[in-house]
């Protein structure tokens, strides 16, 4: 088992659409990253928290530590929005552990 | 600030030769960090350092793979003798140990080997 699940791996939606990506981890861990990768392979770090919420522009980031899990929404979806994004965390050390990514499409 | 700097971004050899890329931190950055990507393994950490000293190479695949950071501003990573297997994206990051945010990638550098 990965120490790093998200859910879907996969995910389609029309444009205007509330998306939401889901990420668990089984490991203690001092903070989790939200990445961005298009397509050309570019990686962006969306969000770094540690706690509650974190909100730029149309993009939330939550984390629950009791329950080892994070939400990533995407509220009026476009197509610029389609990339990969990717869960990764922090354990006891700065070095990330990622998880496998969700293929986000976003259609017209 | 430029951001991570890495080249070459594509880089294409033969099986055998020595490769060797190269990473140009954030300023002030303190963590720099290399990572692997294939569509088989996702993205993978291979080495990182703190204060140029390496602190965790337990990704380092074998032998062949090795790395160095001789300062602050200045990290390689040399692969010797290559393999088709290595063919990957190799992506340098760094960040300010400790801090809330600046975790930031470079590019990426493109490897396919033949």
């Amino acid at each position: 088992k990965n120490e790093v699940e998200q859910s879907p791996q996969n995910l389609t939606a029309q444009e205007g659409e509330f998306i939401t990506i889901n990420c668990s981890y089984s490991v203690g861990i001092s903070a989790l990253h939200w990445l961005q990768q298009h397509p050309g392979g570019g990686i962006v770090s969306l969000f770094m928290l540690s706690s509650g919420k974190k909100k730029h522009g149309r993009l939330i980031a939550t984390i629950n530590i009791q329950e080892k899990h994070s939400s990533l929404h995407i509220t009026a979806s476009h197509p610029r929005d389609s990339a990969v994004y990717i869960c990764a965390v922090h354990g006891t050390a700065s070095k990330l552990t990622f998880g496998t990514g969700t293929r986000l499409q976003v259609t017209l | 600030d430029a951001g991570v700097i890495q080249s070459p971004r594509h880089e294409v050899t033969e099986m055998g030769q020595e490769v060797t890329l190269r990473c140009k931190p954030i300023s002030g950055h303190n963590s720099l960090f290399w990572y692997r990507q294939t569509m088989m393994r996702g993205l993978e950490l291979l080495i990182y350092f703190n204060n140029n000293v390496p602190i965790d190479d337990s990704g380092m695949p074998e032998d062949r793979f090795s790395a160095k950071m001789p300062n602050a501003s200045f990290s390689t990573l040399k692969i010797q003798p290559s393999e088709p297997r290595d063919s990957a994206v190799y992506f340098c990051a760094s960040s300010l140990f400790g801090a809330g945010d600046g975790y930031t990638f470079g590019s990426g550098t493109r490897l396919t080997v033949v």
